[in-house]
């Protein structure tokens, strides 16, 4: 089974300044077609999950492009360039390449 | 507006069974590729079970966890997704989730959830 493990697990952080995610897998996520399946989920509290990436680097729709996601392989980043108070929850990554697993989950507050 | 609305969720007794629905509205889930991801009380997200469309002949995945325990199942027609859970242990508590293409290129839709609890 593959294994998504986030750093760091908490992360307060100065409105306004960037904050960075990285979820690292146990195995590489490229598919056999040649797409990485890796996506990241926002969490806001008392919320459901939000999908803000898929196929490592692409916004859905109506999410910020403050968010960016990066990475190849087995090595993976979320970015927020600028973090707003709206930005408060906790970050998940999951992988889809083989069958589903999410990361433990990264927990993003205000300083 | 696109809306996915779980139901089902209650108290049942170690052993019982329960069988959670997801009513869908603003998409037809044949489009679609559907999941339940559950998240323990206080803990992080869980997949749980996929039912892939009839382009994907209707294939189902479960996890590991779940897997013989956890049937689900779709109705096109209804536009619904049902998860019918038997051999509940303590460890299945949790809020279960139904969900759209959770890692495909399509947008991901989220219900709100249910709550299962499992205690005697």
């Amino acid at each position: 089974d593959v294994v998504m493990s986030q750093s760091p697990l908490s992360l307060p952080v100065t409105l306004g300044q960037p904050a960075s995610i990285s979820c690292r897998s146990s195995q590489s996520l490229v598919h056999s077609d040649g797409n990485t399946y890796l996506n990241w989920f926002q969490q806001r509290p008392g919320q459901s999950p939000r999908r803000l990436i898929y196929k490592v680097s692409n916004r859905e729709s109506g999410v910020p492009d403050r968010f960016s996601g990066s990475g190849s392989g087995t090595d993976f980043t979320l970015k927020i360039s600028r973090v707003e108070a709206e930005d408060v929850g906790v970050y998940y990554c999951l992988q889809g390449t083989h069958s589903w697993t999410f990361g433990q989950g990264t927990k993003v507050d205000i300083k | 507006e696109v809306q996915l609305v779980e139901s089902g969720g209650g108290l049942v007794q170690p052993g019982g069974s329960l069988r959670l629905s997801c009513a869908a509205s603003g998409l037809t889930i044949s489009d679609h590729w559907m999941d339940w991801v559950r998240q323990a009380p206080g803990r992080g997200l869980e997949w749980v079970a996929r039912s892939k469309n009839k382009p994907a002949s209707y294939t189902t995945e479960y996890a590991a966890s779940v897997k013989g325990r956890f049937t689900i199942s779709r109705d096109d027609s209804k536009n619904s997704l049902w998860l019918q859970m038997n051999s509940l242990n303590t460890e299945d508590s949790a809020v279960y989730y139904c969900a759209t293409d959770i890692s495909g290129i399509y947008s991901s839709y989220w219900g709100r959830g249910t709550l299962v609890t499992v205690s005697s």
